[in-house]
């Protein structure tokens, strides 16, 4: 069974600090998703990476996939208050099937 | 932007009551989903289908059931509502029916069952 691992669970920050995110697994992925979920509406797909090694920036997101494709990182530079939600990663597995979820991120990013 | 839609957004009911959570997308989607999420907590999916006349179960084991009768519109059911099944339901489709496509969520039941 393929398994996402998130890290840490919940992050509480204050605005302007740097933070990363982390999405592990011993198993590898065709392609890995980082979704974000505000609070009372569904997740919404900020990026996908396909490539071992992709770098995705978003403003100032940037998204990276590790040179295995077997885990994932969000890095956010200068987090502001509408950062804070939940993120979520999720993998595409390699053979056909679902997208696999980890158990999310809950950030809190105080004025 | 998302066009997919799930009514009611909040639900409160009695033990017992039957109940059907409405999902409907206008983007030609084949491959819908539902999710159950406790707040803030991780997804579990329950239930998705491939098209018409396609019904899976998902990898958490649920008492709901789901019809696919058009593309569109992909509902869900509980005969009988426990106090257990209250949770955010989350309906959402994806343009492929392979792996990795990105997922268009709805913004989510939230059932409390009394």
């Amino acid at each position: 069974t393929q398994l996402l691992e998130q890290s840490p669970q919940f992050l509480s920050i204050q605005e302007g600090e740097n933070l990363t995110v982390y999405c592990n697994s011993s198993s590898v992925f065709s392609s890995l998703q980082w979704y974000r979920q505000e609070p009372g509406e569904g997740p919404v797909l900020l990026v996908t990476v396909v490539t071992g090694g992709e770098v995705k920036k978003l403003k100032r997101l940037t998204f990276q996939f590790g040179d295995a494709r077997k885990d994932s990182s969000l890095h956010i530079t200068a987090a502001q208050p509408g950062d804070t939600g939940l993120y979520l990663c999720a993998g595409g597995p390699r053979s056909q099937g679902n997208l696999i979820f980890g158990k999310g991120t809950k950030l809190s990013v105080k004025p | 932007e998302a066009d997919i839609y799930q009514t009611p957004r909040y639900l409160v009911i009695g033990t017992g009551k039957k109940i059907t959570l409405e999902c409907s997308q206008t983007m030609g989607h084949d491959k819908m989903y539902w999710y159950q999420q406790d707040p803030g907590m991780e997804l579990h999916l329950i239930h998705y289908s491939y098209g018409v006349n396609s019904t899976e179960k998902g990898d958490l084991s649920s008492e709901s059931t789901v019809s696919r009768i058009r593309t569109e519109h992909f509902p869900l059911t509980l005969e009988s509502a426990r106090p257990s099944h209250t949770s955010q339901y989350l309906c959402a489709s994806s343009e492929f029916t392979g792996t990795g496509g990105k997922l268009f969520f709805g913004s989510g039941t939230q059932l409390s069952v009394l």
